[in-house]
């Protein structure tokens, strides 16, 4: 089934450690992005990727790192957790090189809880 | 500096219309999106407008005014299906989207 998948689906994690979220997609899109959501706040963009092999910095992007060994991939890393961090993860991604109207597809998001 | 602006919560009764707002301000723009996000969920894509007018896609319709850095999103003939949080986001001139906080439906019976 074509589409974003996230893993995994739930965390708590003690301050301090490190955690590693996974994002994969089968649609052979090119741009990919993580978002983290806040109650009250609107999706605020954590790092993009427009095409593989390059990554981009966005609104919200310290404490976390990002790769994008290929096309499908696009693991978000937090080195070293804080409560701050604690968050709904969205990972999304589009067929564009960021450019234009193509449209964003979500995957079903990362409840991450950081004690 | 870049804002969106969408009432935080709307009550409206089965059957009935709504119009959801959204003001924008945003460094350049290249389109207004709006989403629909029920509650525990991804966001998934609703409307796309880039020229002002209005977008029909069913019971959902989108209005662009460009000049006014204003959208609305209109419901008509509303399911209980259709409570969920409906979030407006413009592009920017770097193609990079900016989301509103979400706008909460309550559909009543």
């Amino acid at each position: 089934i074509a589409g974003i998948t996230q893993a995994p689906t739930s965390q708590i994690l003690a301050a301090g450690r490190r955690m590693t979220l996974r994002c994969t997609q089968d649609m052979r899109h090119n741009a990919m992005y993580w978002y983290r959501q806040d109650l009250g706040l609107g999706l605020r963009l954590i790092h993009y990727s427009n095409t593989a092999g390059t990554t981009g910095k966005g609104e919200v992007p310290d404490g976390y790192s990002v790769s994008r060994a290929n096309t499908d991939d696009f693991p978000l890393t937090l080195a070293s957790a804080v409560p701050s961090q604690t968050s709904v993860y969205f990972c999304a991604s589009s067929d564009s090189s960021g450019r234009g109207t193509d449209t964003q597809y979500f995957g079903p998001g990362t409840r991450l809880t950081v004690l | 500096g870049q804002n969106i602006d969408q009432p935080t919560e709307m009550t409206a009764t089965e059957g009935a219309i709504v119009q959801i707002n959204c003001t924008y301000q945003t460094s350049g723009f290249n389109g207004l999106f709006w989403y629909q996000q029920h509650a525990g969920e991804a966001p998934t894509f609703l409307s796309y407008n880039v020229l002002d007018g209005l977008e029909e896609k069913g019971r959902f319709s989108s209005f662009l005014s460009r000049s006014k850095g204003y959208s609305y999103l209109l419901l008509k003939e509303l399911q209980m299906k259709d409570s969920a949080s409906y979030l407006c986001a413009a592009m920017d001139s770097n193609y990079q989207l900016i989301w509103g906080a979400g706008t909460k439906l309550i559909i009543k019976p």
